[in-house]
């Protein structure tokens, strides 16, 4: 059973810095892209970013580019999201979701974690 | 900049056919946009119905369907129920490996 558990939100200062996880379980992580979506309070789903099958290949979406950093370490089925220079604007749930290849829309989702930016 | 447009809000008697589309600002959606379907209900996570366009996934009832319809990814409901009120969310590729979703819309069974 494909189980994907997102940690490390939080409450966090405008422009500073936080690291998301999300830990994969009930499939082989390592043969799958895996993608970031985020809901901000009220709104619709935003897609954030992708990263390939081996973390070799990494896209975003323009208005995280250049703050935000998505990664994978296969040896321990992680995802992982580092955002700097956070802003309000990115109060948001954060989703992790698995997807065939980069090319394939999310299927598998984890629960979410929020992540607030406030001062 | 493209938009990925959905209807914001349809109603649907329950027992009736309603389609949802997805569209973009500029331009057709077409299967190489691999356009894929998601129910959402508050406090929950998206739920996959349809992924590469017409690929219903699994568990999910047969009165779910994905398609294209003219210029749009097209999500039809057949026999809708009371617990198919949920927002919906449309995502498609653009490629260079960028997906945007679609704005969701909130369907209402009365």
């Amino acid at each position: 059973q494909v189980h994907l558990v997102e940690s490390g939100g939080g409450v966090v200062q405008p422009g500073r810095s936080l690291r998301l996880s999300c830990a994969a379980s009930g499939f082989i992580f390592s043969n799958d892209a895996m993608h970031w979506v985020r809901q901000a309070p009220g709104k619709g789903l935003e897609w954030l970013s992708v990263v390939s099958y081996d973390g070799s290949t990494q896209y975003y979406t323009d208005s995280v580019k250049g703050r935000f950093t998505i990664s994978r370490d296969n040896s321990k089925n992680i995802l992982y999201l580092q955002m700097d220079s956070l802003r309000v604007e990115d109060t948001a749930v954060y989703f992790c979701a698995r997807s065939l290849e980069v090319v394939a829309a999310p299927r598998y989702w984890g629960q979410g974690t929020l992540v607030t930016v406030s001062s | 900049q493209t938009v990925v447009t959905q209807e914001a809000s349809i109603s649907v008697p329950p027992g009736g056919t309603v389609t949802l589309t997805c569209g973009l600002n500029s331009g057709s959606v077409s299967t190489s946009f691999n356009p894929s379907w998601y129910q959402q209900t508050p406090g929950q996570p998206p739920r996959t119905l349809i992924h590469g366009t017409s690929s219903r996934s699994s568990g999910v009832p047969d009165r779910f369907s994905g398609s294209i319809l003219g210029n749009k990814a097209a999500l039809t409901i057949t026999g809708a129920q009371a617990e198919d009120e949920s927002h919906y969310y449309c995502v498609v590729y653009l490629g260079s490996g960028i997906w945007v979703f679609g704005g969701g819309t909130k369907l209402t069974v009365l």
